[in-house]
């Protein structure tokens, strides 16, 4: 079964300080992982995706992801963070067999930026 | 091109109650997904829609329905309405079989 941990609940970071959020995932076969962004009273943004090709993975609003096989991990990382990064970011793998569109999500991350 | 859209935004319904929930999503998306949002549970898949038939299903009971119609709006039926099922309810399409786009949600609370 297909599954993805986020072992934090909350971040702080200050503004201009690198940003990390961490996953690791569970898969049997090969992993469809990615990142999407959650701001209060709307729905989930995506950010970026690994299907395979280079490790470090390129998304929206400066993200970028290091897909990392024998550690099993897809952290998450914004060199530099901003105040509107204060957000609830999810982890998430698909199953990779075909069919279907069935996401499982971590339980999420939530970050706060600090001025 | 116009977003996943849902309808209503917010919704309160009494326990015992049934609810519709409605997600129109991006022009030329044939895949329509639900999940469920609670603070406890983060997300849970229901349900996956593809070309008005339903392809996959999630580990939740028989008073969790939904269906698609053939210009691939999706409707998501919940009968019998318990408390526990106050949550936010996410729609998602997607057009490539990868990434899924998402509503922004309808708010359900059951008293």
């Amino acid at each position: 079964a297909q599954s993805v941990a986020q072992p934090e609940d909350q971040v702080n970071v200050a503004e201009g300080n690198p940003l990390t959020v961490k996953c690791t995932y569970s898969v049997s076969g090969n992993p469809y992982l990615f990142w999407y962004v959650q701001y209060p009273n709307r729905g989930l943004q995506f950010l970026l995706k690994y299907i395979t090709g280079d490790n470090l993975v390129k998304g929206s609003y400066g993200f970028e992801a290091e897909f990392n096989k024998s550690q099993t991990s897809f952290h998450l990382k914004k060199p530099s963070a901003l105040v509107s990064d204060s957000a609830l970011y999810f982890c998430a793998v698909r199953d990779d067999w075909g069919f279907g569109n069935v996401l499982h999500c971590g339980s999420g991350t939530q970050v706060i930026v600090l001025p | 091109k116009a977003g996943v859209t849902q309808t209503p935004r917010y919704l309160i319904k009494t326990r015992g109650q049934q609810v519709t929930l409605s997600c129109s999503p991006i022009s030329g998306h044939r895949s329509v997904s639900w999940y469920q949002q609670t603070p406890g549970q983060g997300l849970q898949f229901l349900f996956e829609y593809f070309s008005e038939t339903q392809r996959n299903k999630g580990n939740f009971p028989g008073r969790f329905s939904g269906r698609q119609f053939s210009n691939s709006r999706s409707e998501m039926n919940v009968s019998t309405l318990e408390l526990g099922d106050s949550a936010l309810y996410l729609c998602a399409s997607s057009s490539t079989g990868v990434e899924q786009y998402f509503g922004p949600g309808t708010r359900l609370t059951v008293t």
